[in-house]
């Protein structure tokens, strides 16, 4: 079974640039998650996707960042303009509708802002 | 604001010892409790669940719920060097599946 994939794995850019990330989840997983991951800390949950409706995204900088799940499978993830302080790795997971609760990661996307 | 607090460490055990990682949490509602294990440039990947009070064992590792005093820890017994490596303690509330993570504790486990 192909686990969640992301892209790219790296970008660095310079701040007040764009920047957008891509996820795919597990095939047939409902719900799809995308947390940022701050160097020494744990995972913050930024937006909550069950197919392609917004679940919770009290946590998105909506000023900033938007993201988008077209057809309940991919998503993307923007950011416009990027800080300093919004370089991490950005996390994706997904989950089957019904199950315990385990979150699939992918590999994640480590966001560099100078 | 729900909190998940964990101890940062480091924490160090030589090899064969048993290492203990604490996880203290502020939602009374929680439900749904899980440790991950993260190694450094890697995702977090799941290692227990638990959603019970009491003990759970998988193989050399034990979780432990206490909801009454809002604590979770995680045993490890037999440390190798190949569980050196972050871990995230993750807590949601019923039904949600929306998991809050701790900081996380590095453990290191020293041959």
């Amino acid at each position: 079974e192909a686990g969640v994939a992301q892209s790219p794995r790296y970008k660095i850019i310079e701040k007040r640039q764009s920047v957008a990330f891509w996820c795919n989840p597990i095939s047939g997983h409902a719900t799809l998650y995308w947390y940022q991951q701050i160097l020494g800390q744990g995972p913050k949950l930024l937006i909550q996707f069950q197919n392609n409706g917004v679940v919770d995204d009290s946590q998105l900088p909506k000023d900033r960042f938007s993201a988008e799940r077209l057809k309940g499978v991919d998503s993307t993830l923007k950011i416009q303009p990027a800080k300093l302080e919004d370089s991490a790795v950005y996390l994706c997971a997904s989950r089957e509708l019904v199950n315990t609760g385990e979150l699939f990661f992918g590999e994640g996307s480590r966001l560099t802002v100078l | 604001q729900k909190e998940v607090e964990q101890n940062s460490g480091p924490l160090s055990v030589p090899e064969g010892a048993i290492a203990s990682l604490n996880c203290t949490y502020s939602d009374r509602g929680s439900q749904s409790f899980f440790w991950y294990r993260q190694y450094s440039g890697k995702s977090p990947e799941l290692i227990m669940s638990i959603y019970s009070n009491g003990d759970k064992e998988d193989g050399r590792f034990t979780a432990q719920l206490n909801k009454a005093s809002q604590y979770v820890s995680l045993l490890i017994r037999d440390s190798q060097p190949s569980d050196s490596a972050t871990y995230l303690c993750a807590v949601s509330g019923a039904g949600s599946y929306q998991l809050t993570f701790g900081k996380g504790t590095k453990l290191s486990v020293i041959p």
